[in-house]
């Protein structure tokens, strides 16, 4: 059975506070991993894919990185609009996703 | 703008009740999928679609029940037997056929016991 755990389940930072939030994952034929952002009320939106260990995406403050078994969110120099639920999201060989429980980030001016 | 369509954006059961639950999308995607999300939890998948006129059950299918008559057009009925019905629903709708396309997800529908 697919499993993903996602940590922690609560960050909060001030802004400008660079860290970190983890994605393990185990995944029966592992094909691409992907990160969403959720805003309170809304549904997922798309943010990065991953394909293979050693692979980093980039988009604004935001860098995903991923491993056989982890994948990693750095937020550098966060700002308060950046404050959101992070999901993670393996694919799987039946290109079906499992859902992490997600990272809350607040994220104070 | 393409996108998908859900609606209402709150909705609220009786007792002994089906609800229906609505799900357009304009993107030509020929999959389409139902999650519940419950607080602190992540999306689990209740029934998917690959293709018009079929559909499979996802982990949680007890108590659901849908239909694919259009590609554009996916709902979602909760019925009186699922005993605990509260929570927030996503569809979501990605291209089939490569794997590196993400799923896209409209805004939600809350949905909750009267």
């Amino acid at each position: 059975e697919d499993q993903v755990t996602q940590s922690p389940e609560a960050l909060r930072l001030q802004e400008g506070e660079s860290s970190s939030l983890n994605c393990s994952y185990t995944v029966s034929g592992l094909r691409g991993l992907f990160w969403y952002r959720q805003d309170p009320g809304k549904g997922p939106e798309f943010l990065f894919t991953l394909y293979s260990a050693g692979e980093e995406k980039e988009k604004e403050r935001l860098k995903a990185t991923l491993t056989k078994k982890e994948s990693f969110l750095h937020i550098t120099a966060p700002k308060p609009e950046d404050s959101a639920t992070y999901l993670c999201a393996p694919n799987n060989a039946g290109n079906m996703l499992t859902f992490g429980g997600g990272t809350r980030l607040m994220v104070k001016p | 703008d393409g996108g998908i369509t859900q609606s209402p954006k709150y909705l609220f059961r009786k007792e002994g009740q089906n609800v229906t639950l609505s799900c357009e999308q304009n993107l030509n995607h020929d999959a389409m999928y139902w999650y519940r999300q419950d607080p602190g939890q992540g999306l689990r998948l209740i029934y998917y679609s690959q293709i018009v006129n079929d559909f499979q059950k996802g982990d949680i299918a007890e108590g659901y029940s849908v239909s694919r008559e259009k590609k554009e057009s996916f709902p979602l009925t909760v019925t009186s037997a699922q005993k605990n019905p509260t929570a927030f629903y996503l569809c979501a709708s990605r291209v089939t056929g490569s794997s590196n396309q993400p799923q896209h997800f409209g805004d939600g529908t809350r949905l909750s016991i009267l």
